[in-house]
C-alpha cells in the first residue's frame, strides 16, 4: 500500500525558511516522480514544485522560484521541500504526492499545515 | 502552457446522476487529464485518467458510479446514484513537459 507521510510544517514568520519531508512507502521509491502541491485556506489546489525519479531534474511554479528548492534522498525514500523567504501568502497545506506517467497525480499524502505569520 | 476551466459549483439530488465539466484550452484538447475528489477536512484522492480518446482509467477503490468521457476540449466526470459522501469538490489536473496545473474545482451539493 502507498503511503506518504508529511511533517515539517508549522508557524514562521515572514523572510524565515522551513524545510518539509514527506515519508514514502509502498512503492520503490526512485521509480518515481514526485509532487508537491498547495493548498491556501478555502482555495484550490495548485501545484508547486516537482522532480524525476532520479532527482536530476526539478520544476517549480513561478511564484518560488529562486525561493524554494525540491529534493529527494532515494536511499532514505524521502522527498524534501526547503521555503525560504517565506511570504503570507505562502499559508497552505502542503501536500506531498506520487506521480505515475500518463495517469496523473495518482496518490497523496495527508498533508502539512505551514503558517507564515508574524 | 494549458489552462483547465471548471464551474465553480454544481448540485444534483440524491441518487440522480451529475455530469461535471473540465474545458482544456485552445491547442490542448488532446492532452490527457485525471479527476480529483476532496471531501471536506481530507486530503485530495484520485478517481481517474482520462486520455484524449475518452478512454479512462480509475483508481483502486473508486466505485463504478464514477466515470469519464470526452468532448473536444472538454474532459467530463459523471457520477451516478448521487450518494451523500459524494458531495465534495473536484479537481481536474493536467500537465506538460515542466509543469503541471489543476482546474479551479467544483463544488458539488448533494440535495
Amino acid at each position: 500500500e502507498v503511503q506518504l507521510l508529511e511533517s515539517g510544517g508549522g508557524l514562521v514568520q515572514p523572510g524565515g525558511s522551513l524545510r518539509l519531508s514527506c515519508a514514502a512507502s509502498g512503492f520503490t521509491f526512485s521509480n518515481y516522480g514526485m509532487s508537491w502541491v498547495r493548498q491556501a485556506p478555502g482555495k484550490g489546489l495548485e501545484w508547486v514544485s516537482g522532480v524525476t525519479g532520479n532527482g536530476g531534474s526539478t520544476y517549480y511554479t513561478d511564484s518560488v522560484k529562486g525561493r524554494f528548492t525540491i529534493s529527494r534522498d532515494n536511499s532514505k525514500n524521502t522527498l524534501y521541500l526547503q521555503m525560504n523567504s517565506l511570504r503570507a501568502e505562502d499559508t497552505a497545506v502542503y501536500y506531498c504526492a506520487k506521480l505515475i506517467p500518463a495517469t496523473g497525480t495518482a496518490y497523496w499524502g495527508q498533508g502539512t499545515l505551514v503558517t507564515v505569520s508574524s | 502552457q494549458p489552462v483547465l476551466t471548471q464551474s465553480s459549483s454544481a448540485s444534483a439530488s440524491l441518487g440522480s446522476s451529475v455530469k461535471l465539466t473540465c474545458t482544456l484550452t485552445s491547442g490542448h484538447s488532446s492532452y490527457i487529464i485525471a479527476w480529483h475528489q476532496q471531501q471536506p477536512g481530507k486530503a485530495p484522492r484520485y478517481l481517474m485518467n482520462l486520455e484524449g480518446s475518452g478512454s479512462y482509467n480509475k483508481g483502486s477503490g473508486v466505485p463504478d458510479r464514477f466515470s469519464g468521457s470526452r468532448s473536444g476540449a472538454d474532459r467530463y466526470l459523471t457520477i451516478s446514484n448521487l450518494q451523500s459522501e459524494d458531495e465534495a469538490d473536484y479537481y481536474c489536473e493536467t500537465w506538460d513537459t515542466n509543469t503541471r496545473v489543476f482546474g479551479g474545482g467544483t463544488k458539488l451539493t448533494v440535495l
